[in-house]
C-alpha cells in the first residue's frame, strides 16, 4: 500500500514570495492533516478535512496560508506571502477517519522543508 | 491552551536497557494517547496508542496510562541503538478527535 506522497520535498524563496504544497493521501482515507513542524518542537495542526470539508483550521493564519481539498483526495497547501518564520516542515498525514474513533490512527507523509530567505 | 509536557532529553541509555519517557497532560477531556518516533530528518510514525488506564504491551514497547494524574509513559526494554529518535506523546481531545503532540523526548542508546 502506498503512503501519503508529498511534493516537493525541499522549498527555499525570499520573505514576501508565495509557494505551494501538494499532497495525496493513503487511498481510501477521508481525513487529511497538514501540519507545520518548527525545529525542535513538535507537528502543530493548520488544518484538517474531513473528506473536501474543513473540520479544524483554529490554527491555520488565514491571512496568509490557504488550503484546499478538492474532490476529497489531494490537497495543497498556499503561503502567500511567505514570512521568515515560516521556515519549518510541513507534513500532511491521512487517516481513515473513521466517525468518532478514537484511535483513528494517522500516517505521515515525508513532508516539505521549507526555507524562507 | 491544551499543553502537553515532555522532558526533551537528550535522555542516554547503554544498550540493553530499559528507557523511560514520560508526557504529562492538561487536558482532563484527553481519551486516548499516541506515541510516534522521528527520527532526525524523518516524518513521525506510530509506535502504538492507548485509551484505557493500566499497561498495553507491544513486543519491547510498553505504553502506561494513568487518567486521574494526566501521565502517559512509554517504556522500551532492551533498547537499541536503531531506537535512537525523538519520541513524540499526542493526547486526543476535542470534538475532532484532534492529535496535541508535545515537544519530545531525544532519546540515544548507547552501544
Amino acid at each position: 500500500e502506498a503512503g501519503v506522497a508529498q511534493s516537493p520535498r525541499y522549498k527555499i524563496i525570499e520573505k514576501r514570495q508565495s509557494v505551494a504544497f501538494w499532497c495525496n493521501p493513503i487511498s481510501g482515507h477521508a481525513t487529511l492533516y497538514w501540519y507545520q513542524q518548527i525545529l525542535g518542537q513538535g507537528p502543530k495542526l493548520l488544518i484538517q478535512f474531513q473528506n473536501n470539508g474543513v473540520v479544524d483550521d483554529s490554527q491555520l493564519p488565514k491571512d496568509r496560508f490557504s488550503a484546499e481539498r478538492l474532490k476529497g483526495v489531494d490537497s495543497t497547501l498556499k503561503i502567500q506571502p511567505a514570512k521568515l518564520e515560516d521556515s519549518a516542515v510541513y507534513l500532511c498525514a491521512s487517516s481513515l477517519g473513521a466517525s468518532g474513533s478514537l484511535v483513528d490512527t494517522q500516517y505521515f507523509g515525508p513532508g516539505t522543508r521549507l526555507t524562507v530567505l | 491552551q491544551k499543553e502537553v509536557e515532555q522532558n526533551s532529553g537528550p535522555l542516554s541509555v547503554p544498550e540493553g536497557a530499559i528507557a523511560s519517557l514520560n508526557c504529562t497532560y492538561s487536558d482532563r477531556g484527553s481519551q486516548s494517547f499516541f506515541w510516534y518516533r522521528q527520527y532526525s530528518g524523518k516524518s513521525p510514525e506510530l509506535i502504538m496508542f492507548i485509551y484505557s488506564n493500566g499497561d498495553k504491551e507491544d513486543g519491547r514497547f510498553t505504553a502506561q496510562l494513568n487518567k486521574a494524574s494526566q501521565y502517559v509513559s512509554l517504556l522500551i526494554r532492551d533498547s537499541q541503538p536503531s531506537d535512537s529518535a525523538t519520541y513524540l506523546c499526542a493526547p486526543v481531545g476535542g470534538s475532532n478527535y484532534k492529535l496535541t503532540f508535545g515537544k519530545g523526548t531525544l532519546l540515544t542508546v548507547n552501544p
